[in-house]
């Protein structure tokens, strides 16, 4: 079963900060926050992910509570191709990723 | 990143036929490989686990004789729906992962409809 729980649905102005919230408050000491995204009809993408330290690349930025048991994945500046479904997922690095039903993000003009 | 192919991308077939989905890895070996399905409007959900030259690890509820996975070399795995019934119509999604297991990559997905 997953293991977190996210928002089913969030908007965001095009240009704006993207801020999606996730919280795995029975996450273990040993299971990274994994962010992926999924664009109608396609497979998944993977975006990032961290251990506990805040963690930032091309895409986005994942912001990591110091207990542990929330996290947010920020895009900086969405854009309209950012729409899509976004998955938090906790998972011990050599583990099974499961899916939950994740955040549908509509990036409005 | 690192570059999953699957194929083919969609597939019609007639109730009864067996449907074989390709999934490689491209400029990675992958020693461990996802599959999973999803239906309309739901998330995806964990099939089977495939790792190269032994025999795929099945999740509860899913039959490992009507969906076969084989794992042949550390770039291909295949999943064959074998008697395809109209309730297999899904999206069938596999995934890789590379070095140390720390990433998982995805195929494009298969949407195989059954008539």
């Amino acid at each position: 079963d997953a293991k977190t729980t996210q928002p089913p649905s969030m908007d965001c102005a095009e240009g704006r900060a993207a801020n999606l919230p996730c919280n795995h408050s029975t996450i273990s000491g040993n299971e990274y926050v994994y962010w992926y995204r999924q664009i109608h009809s396609q497979g998944p993408q993977y975006i990032i992910h961290g251990l506990k330290n805040n963690e930032t690349n091309e895409m986005a930025s994942l912001i990591i509570t110091e207990d542990r048991k929330s996290s947010t994945l920020i895009l900086p500046h969405a854009t309209l191709r950012d729409t899509a479904v976004y998955y938090c997922i906790v998972r011990p690095l050599t583990g099974k990723l499961i899916f939950g039903q994740g955040t549908e993000l509509s990036v409005k003009p | 990143g690192a570059v999953v192919s699957q194929h083919p991308s969609r597939v019609i077939c007639k109730s009864g036929t067996s449907v074989k989905i390709e999934c490689r890895s491209l400029d990675f070996q992958a020693t461990t490989m996802f599959w999973y399905r999803q239906f309309p409007k739901q998330s995806l959900m964990l099939m089977a686990t495939s790792n190269e030259g032994s025999k795929a690890t099945y999740e509860q509820g899913v039959e490992k004789d009507k969906f076969l996975i084989n794992h042949a070399s550390l770039t291909l795995s295949t999943l064959t729906v074998t008697s395809a019934h109209p309730e297999d119509s899904s999206f069938y999604i596999c995934s890789a992962t590379i070095g140390t297991n720390e990433k998982l990559f995805f195929g494009s997905g298969t949407q195989l409809s059954v008539l």
